[in-house]
């Protein structure tokens, strides 16, 4: 089945570290985007990507930034991680191109729980 | 300013009982609007979108654009809805998702 891939699905770091987040998607659609997620605030945009040289800050990028290496390769690193970008990360992706009427529907990876120490 | 608001943080009834998770939105335009759920251990997804006027699982979510809500109901509550439940907004003319703070529905045995 086409799917929405997140590597590591686990990491523990330590603060000053930088990071990689990785998500690969074989669903062959151009939107992909980043989500943080923290218990009571949701689900909030980090960074969103409409093809491979399109890139657009979400509501939170600072402290994060993107590659869109490919089309279905869009990774999210952080530069020096601190404590409060303890979190669990999504990968996702849409497809209004699509065959057939576009549903708007999100198809989201398995997450990626990232802590700083 | 777009925003989502789901008042509830946990919503606990028990298996049988009628259930409604509320979602309000604010929003200029003409907004889409959906419910996602996220089962322990699995990923979101999508579970109602409000163009599509569908009952999936035995919920259903109807937009009132007057009182700016999207609320998710379902009249028999079984144990296997409990999740982690988002409503997000989809703004016309965008690809940006705005969701809400999530719901946890936990039905008790």
């Amino acid at each position: 089945d086409a799917d929405v891939t997140q590597t590591p699905r686990n990491r523990i770091t330590k603060t000053g570290k930088r990071i990689m987040l990785e998500c690969s998607q074989t669903k062959g659609h151009d939107r992909m985007y980043w989500y943080r997620q923290d218990p009571g605030l949701g689900l909030r945009l980090i960074y969103y990507s409409f093809d491979v040289k399109d890139i657009n800050k979400g509501e939170i990028s600072d402290g994060y930034s993107v590659s869109r290496q490919a089309q279905a390769k869009f990774s999210l690193s952080l530069e020096s991680a601190i404590p409060n970008q303890t979190a669990l990360y999504f990968c996702a992706t849409s497809d209004p191109h699509g065959q057939g009427s576009w549903t708007g529907e999100l198809f989201f990876g398995e997450g990626s729980r990232l802590t700083v120490l | 300013a777009q925003r989502v608001t789901q008042p509830e943080k946990l919503l606990s009834v028990f298996k049988g009982a009628p259930v409604e998770l509320k979602c309000n939105y604010s929003y200029s335009g003409s907004p889409e609007l959906f419910w996602y759920v996220q089962y322990s251990r699995q990923r979101l997804q999508l579970l109602l979108r409000h163009i599509s006027r569908e009952s999936i699982k035995g919920f259903t979510a109807d937009l009132n654009k007057g009182e700016t809500s999207f609320h998710l109901k379902k009249p028999f509550a079984q144990e296997e809805d409990s999740a982690m439940y988002y409503c997000a907004l989809r703004g016309s003319g965008t690809y940006k998702y705005i969701f809400g703070t999530g719901t946890r529905l936990k039905v008790l045995a």
